[in-house]
């Protein structure tokens, strides 16, 4: 199992150019997520997944939008980039929306807008 | 709303010597708890979890954690540490049904041989 999988591992964007990351799972999990990490303050939440064909914002959704595709992927747009998006994503799965089912996650994408 | 504060950007210990994160959390519930390690250019990694019972936890890698209520924290240690725990520690609490993790800022901790 490769488990959660991302692309691509690094981007550097331009200012108002767009983009989309792509997240694949293959644990059949029905939950995924998608996180932003920036220095000093953690990961947060951008968007997450219950189960396939639905969405909802986390706590940091502004910029973004996501498309659960089916049960393995989950992908996150940005559809015009800022330098305050310059961070680092990840994706998580977690076989069901519940703090006793842990998430495993990718291995990030490394992501600059200049 | 829910918080996780990890008080230590950095610490530095010894190869042998024992470790202590430091987590303190605000949550008004029964909160659910974890530990999180991300090496160098990798994803995170679940170290250990607490949802209820026995207020020491074992994890993976030789490391533990104490739920203290009274106090709000979840400490994680580890009696003797090796240089591959260098590495950056998230604490991370539930933030309420749908599995939607607040994370600490990260303590990183190196090693010195």
């Amino acid at each position: 199992n490769a488990g959660v999988t991302q692309t691509p591992k690094f981007q550097v964007l331009k200012t108002g150019q767009s983009m989309t990351l792509q997240c694949a799972q293959d644990m059949n999990h029905n939950s995924m997520y998608w996180y932003r990490q920036d220095p000093g303050m953690g990961l947060r939440l951008i968007y997450y997944s219950a189960s396939e064909g639905t969405t909802d914002k986390g706590e940091v959704p502004n910029g973004y939008n996501v498309s659960r595709l089916n049960k393995r992927e989950f992908s996150l747009r940005l559809e015009s980039a800022a330098p305050s998006q310059t961070s680092v994503y990840f994706c998580a799965s977690s076989e069901r929306l519940a703090e006793n089912y842990e998430q495993y996650f990718g291995p990030g994408t490394r992501l600059t807008v200049t | 709303a829910q918080s996780v504060t990890q008080p230590d950007i950095h610490i530095t210990v010894s190869e042998g010597a024992s470790l202590e994160l430091r987590c303190n959390y605000s949550y008004g519930a029964t909160p659910y708890l974890f530990w999180y390690v991300q090496s160098p250019g990798q994803g995170l990694q679940l170290l250990l979890k607490y949802f209820s019972g026995d207020t020491l936890v074992q994890g993976i890698k030789g490391f533990e954690a104490e739920f203290k209520r009274s106090q709000s924290s979840f400490n994680l240690r580890k009696p003797s540490v090796h240089w591959s725990d260098a590495a950056e520690y998230f604490c991370a609490v539930g933030a309420g049904y749908g599995n939607k993790l607040v994370f600490g800022a990260g303590t990183i901790l190196r090693v010195k041989s």
